[in-house]
């Protein structure tokens, strides 16, 4: 049971460039969720779903898309990158049972710079 | 929809001292809070949580309080040790986690 694993653990992009974070977990939990961690200011949700072909979005969701075809990954698509998406990104999934009140689980995140 | 707010920013403890941390939160439809802890370079560890049909929670040195009227809930950490110090995170749930900007504690020898 290898839980939340989100690959690559570093990345560097040049401003403009395009690329995919990916995520996939093999709990099968139904809620999965990606946020970004910037110094000072927490973790910010960017997007989240609650299950297989849904999606919604969080608090920072311009430039970022997500999708979700299977239970098992979420898939973060930065568009075209900016200096502004330099952060600690980290992909959480947790068991619903109806409602999001159980554990998040992490992965270990992927470190972005865009130059 | 859902807005977190944490205090302190920063907390300095001596250790053996307590430490408490609050969070407020904004949507009366928020019916779920844990807390995270981070350590430098590590993903958040879930460290305890509560449920809106609770008013407080106790695992060993650490303990959570919930007041639903007011919305707002408190970490306490009793006897802190140097391994305690990290960033603490809070965070509630309508139907998505939102989190608290993070409180930097640290506990001195």
């Amino acid at each position: 049971n290898a839980g939340v694993t989100q690959t690559p653990k570093f990345q560097v992009l040049k401003t403009g460039q395009s690329m995919t974070l990916q995520c996939a977990q093999d709990m099968n939990h139904e809620y999965m969720s990606w946020y970004r961690q910037d110094p000072g200011m927490g973790l910010r949700l960017i997007h989240y779903s609650v299950g297989a072909g849904i999606t919604d979005q969080g608090e920072v969701p311009n430039g970022y898309n997500v999708s979700r075809s299977t239970t098992e990954d979420f898939p973060l698509r930065l568009l075209s990158a900016a200096p502004s998406q330099t952060s600690v990104y980290f992909c959480a999934s947790l068991e619903t049972n109806g409602a999001v009140n159980s554990p998040l689980h992490f992965g270990n995140g992927t470190r972005l710079t865009v130059t | 929809g859902e807005n977190v707010e944490q205090h302190p920013s920063t907390l300095s403890v001596q250790e053996g001292d307590s430490a408490v941390i609050k969070c407020t939160y904004s949507d009366s439809a928020s019916n779920y809070f844990p807390w995270y802890k981070q350590e430098l370079g590590k993903r958040p560890q879930l460290i305890i949580d509560i449920r809106s049909n609770v008013g407080e929670k106790k695992d060993q040195r650490i303990a959570v309080t919930l007041n639903k009227t007011a919305k707002h809930f408190s970490l306490h950490i009793t006897e802190t040790q140097p391994e305690d110090s990290a960033v603490y995170f809070c965070a509630a749930s309508p139907n998505k986690l939102i989190f608290g900007a993070g409180t930097r504690l640290a506990v001195h020898p």
